[in-house]
């Protein structure tokens, strides 16, 4: 119940295209979804997040959708560009509780 | 700031052989985590702890163990290395619960051959 599912594992997309992570969790408590970007070599680091009390969370070219009915949330990045180009995890939590629980990862490839 | 800093960048160790993560954070924030990342398996929590004294086992915590002395600092220990712990290591820190930010180490990349 304490899972969180990403998907693609992997994604190679052009510069300028729309570039599109998608998770799914399965515990209802969960209130607090960011998302962390990890460069190779580097640690991870936050990059957005939302609160279920918004269905879109927008920064920059960086987009959070969420939809709480069907327990899914996704990251859109616009005008993809290659210095995008890692790993992007999803990740839940209760914002009550003391940690979080990360997806699989997604390792993002934009190419020139 | 420094933020969160994490001692040794790589090691390679033998079977059975033990040794300590080091972690220190200059933030003074309550809470720090070990984390290990496998490929394609995410970041998983193996221990972390909420203030000084204070510890708790994550997802995956057998084969190593912690302890909190001071705010600053969050060693981990592994005991009888074996090669399934062959993972990148993070340490990761966070003023408070839930929504608040982790700000991530460097990472340890381990080796157990």
């Amino acid at each position: 119940q304490q899972q969180v599912k990403q998907s693609p594992q992997s994604l190679i997309v052009q510069k300028g295209g729309i570039s599109i992570i998608n998770c799914a969790y399965e515990n209802t408590a969960f209130d607090y979804f960011p998302w962390y970007q990890q460069f190779p070599g580097k640690g991870p680091a936050l990059l957005i997040a939302i609160r279920p009390d918004v269905s879109e969370k927008k920064e920059g070219r960086f987009t959070i959708s969420f939809n709480k009915s069907a327990k899914q949330f996704s990251l859109h990045i616009m005008d993809s560009q290659p210095g995008d180009s890692a790993t992007y995890f999803c990740a839940a939590s209760k914002t009550s509780g003391s940690r979080l629980t990360f997806g699989e990862g997604t390792q993002l490839t934009v190419n020139p | 700031n420094a933020g969160v800093t994490q001692t040794p960048k790589f090691r390679i160790l033998k079977i059975g052989q033990s040794m300590t993560l080091q972690c220190t954070q200059d933030m003074n924030h309550n809470y720090m985590y070990w984390y290990r990342q496998d490929p394609g398996m995410g970041l998983k929590l193996i221990y972390y702890s909420v203030g000084a004294g204070i510890t708790d086992k994550g997802e995956v915590p057998n084969g190593y163990n912690v302890s909190r002395s001071t705010t600053e600092d969050f060693p981990l220990r592994l005991e009888l290395a074996a090669p399934s712990q062959t993972s990148v290591y993070f340490c990761a820190s966070s003023y408070s619960r839930g929504y608040n930010e982790q700000f991530f180490g460097p990472g340890t990349r381990l080796t157990v051959l």
